[in-house]
C-alpha cells in the first residue's frame, strides 16, 4: 500500500535550536509538500518539490529550508527555531490526482 | 484575491444529507480535491475532480463548476461518525502545480 511516513512524530526544542523533519513516500509520486497546520489558519504550504533536487517556495517559507534528496525523501530544516514555529507539520505526496498525507509531526519550540 | 474559501461550520442531522461548499480563485486550475480530517489526525483523500459536473462515489459525491470557481462535497445518509472537518484543495498549474487548501468546514452531525 502506498504510504507517506514522517519522523520524528513529536519533537521539542528550544528557541534557536536546529531541527530536521524527515519524510519518505513510497507512492512513486513526483510531487512532495510540507505544510503546517495551526488553529484558525488551516493548512499552509511551506515548500514543495516536483522531483529530486527541485525546490519550490510555498506561501509561508520564512525560517524554513527544504531539500529533496531523492524521489522518496523530502526534508524540512529549521536552523534557528522560534516559538512561532510551534505547529503540526504534515508532509504529503501527489501524482496527478489527490494528495496523500503522512501522519504529522508535532513540533514544540520553547 | 487568490485562494480557496469554505464556510467554517455546518450542522446537519443523522440520516439526512450535508453539502459542503467551496469557492476558489486561482491563477490556474488543474483539478480540485476533497479531504476528511479528524481532530489530531492527517487529512484523508476522498475525491478528485477536474471536469465539470457531478461525480457520484456513493456516500460522497462531488460537484464542480469551473466557470463559477465552485465545488461542493455532498454526503448522503449521514452518520454521527461523519462529524469531521472537510477540506477542499485546488491544484494551480500556473504555479508549478502548487496545491492550495481551504481552511476546512467542520461538519457536526446531530442525532
Amino acid at each position: 500500500e502506498a504510504a507517506v511516513t514522517q519522523s520524528p512524530r513529536n519533537k521539542v526544542t528550544v528557541t534557536g535550536g536546529n531541527v530536521t523533519l524527515s519524510c519518505r513516500q513510497t507512492n512513486s509520486h513526483n510531487y512532495m509538500y510540507w505544510y503546517r497546520q495551526d488553529t484558525g489558519h488551516g493548512l499552509r504550504l511551506i515548500h514543495y518539490s516536483y522531483g529530486a533536487g527541485n525546490l519550490q517556495i510555498g506561501d509561508v517559507p520564512d525560517g524554513y529550508k527544504a531539500t529533496r534528496t531523492t524521489q522518496e525523501d523530502f526534508f524540512l530544516l529549521l536552523e534557528l527555531a522560534s516559538p512561532s514555529q510551534t505547529s503540526l507539520y504534515f508532509c504529503a505526496s501527489s501524482g496527478t490526482g489527490g494528495v496523500y498525507f503522512g501522519p504529522g509531526t508535532r513540533l514544540t519550540v520553547l | 484575491g487568490q485562494g480557496v474559501e469554505q464556510p467554517d461550520n455546518l450542522m446537519s442531522v443523522e440520516g439526512t444529507f450535508a453539502r459542503v461548499n467551496c469557492t476558489y480563485s486561482t491563477s490556474g486550475f488543474n483539478g480540485l480535491s476533497w479531504y476528511q480530517q479528524r481532530e489530531g489526525h492527517a487529512p484523508v483523500f476522498l475525491s478528485y475532480v477536474v471536469l465539470d459536473g457531478l461525480k457520484d462515489s456513493g456516500h460522497f459525491s462531488t460537484f464542480l463548476s469551473r466557470s463559477n470557481g465552485y465545488s461542493y462535497l455532498l454526503l448522503t445518509e449521514l452518520q454521527i461518525k461523519d462529524s469531521a472537518s472537510y477540506l477542499c484543495a485546488v491544484r494551480d498549474d500556473t504555479n508549478a502545480y502548487k496545491v492550495i487548501f481551504g481552511k476546512g468546514t467542520h461538519l457536526h452531525v446531530l442525532p
